[in-house]
């Protein structure tokens, strides 16, 4: 059965730092997505990328934040320059229809 | 108002009991809605979806929507000990064309042997 993948699945960084995050989205879908939960707390959209643009974008997602397919499969998430308080589980989904939403298994991001 | 609200329990049910979960909504425009299970430190999986007012039944498991009170449920059939996670409900924002999911803040589900 297709899955979602997601690279790596634990980073850590120093605060400041670059990080990129990589998802491989289900092979046929068209919208793709980037969550994350916080420890304890909700799972919270950041951005959803259709058409190779980005739709729509949270207040979270701020200029430290960028995604790009940089080819058919790959679909990233950047954090320019970390801070501690973007520590948290980070989830790429896809989606074939616009709602039903696959998860990848996560990256875990650890800010120091 | 949050837009989807659950329960954040813990709701502890025997094994082989049935477990209810519920969620409310505050959009009455809302028109699909989602029960994701999410193990501890894993991600959310998909279980259900339901569009119609009613029942929808799948292996244990069955939705259930009622638009008229803005509450969807889950329940659990004959519930295992791997059964115990957190379930999370979501439902397109409705100030969305985008397909965004809200997710309620889960529930946790402890299923006893």
């Amino acid at each position: 059965e297709p899955e979602v993948t997601q690279t790596p699945s634990h980073q850590v960084t120093q605060m400041g730092q670059e990080v990129i995050l990589r998802c491989v989205p289900i092979s046929n879908h068209l919208y793709f997505y980037w969550y994350r939960q916080i420890l304890g707390q909700k799972v919270e959209f950041l951005v959803s990328f259709y058409n190779n643009e980005i739709s729509e974008k949270s207040e979270i997602f701020d200029d430290q934040f960028s995604v790009e397919r940089p080819d058919g499969s790959n679909f990233t998430l950047k954090i320019r320059s970390t801070k501690l308080e973007d520590s948290a589980m980070y989830f790429c989904a896809s989606s074939g229809l616009k709602e039903t939403q696959y998860f990848g298994p996560g990256t875990r991001l650890l800010v120091l | 108002q949050k837009e989807v609200e659950q329960n954040s329990g813990p709701l502890s049910v025997p094994e082989g009991a049935i477990a209810s979960l519920n969620c409310t909504y505050s959009d009455r425009g809302s028109q699909s809605f989602f029960w994701y299970r999410q193990y501890s430190g894993k991600s959310p999986e998909l279980i259900m979806s339901i569009y119609s007012n009613g029942d929808k039944e799948d292996g244990r498991f069955t939705a259930q929507l009622n638009k008229a009170s803005q509450y969807v449920s889950l329940l659990i059939r004959d519930s295992q000990p791997s059964d115990s996670a957190t379930y999370l409900c979501a439902a397109p924002a409705r100030s969305s064309n985008t397909g965004k999911l809200i997710f309620g803040q889960g529930t946790t589900l402890q299923v006893k042997p």
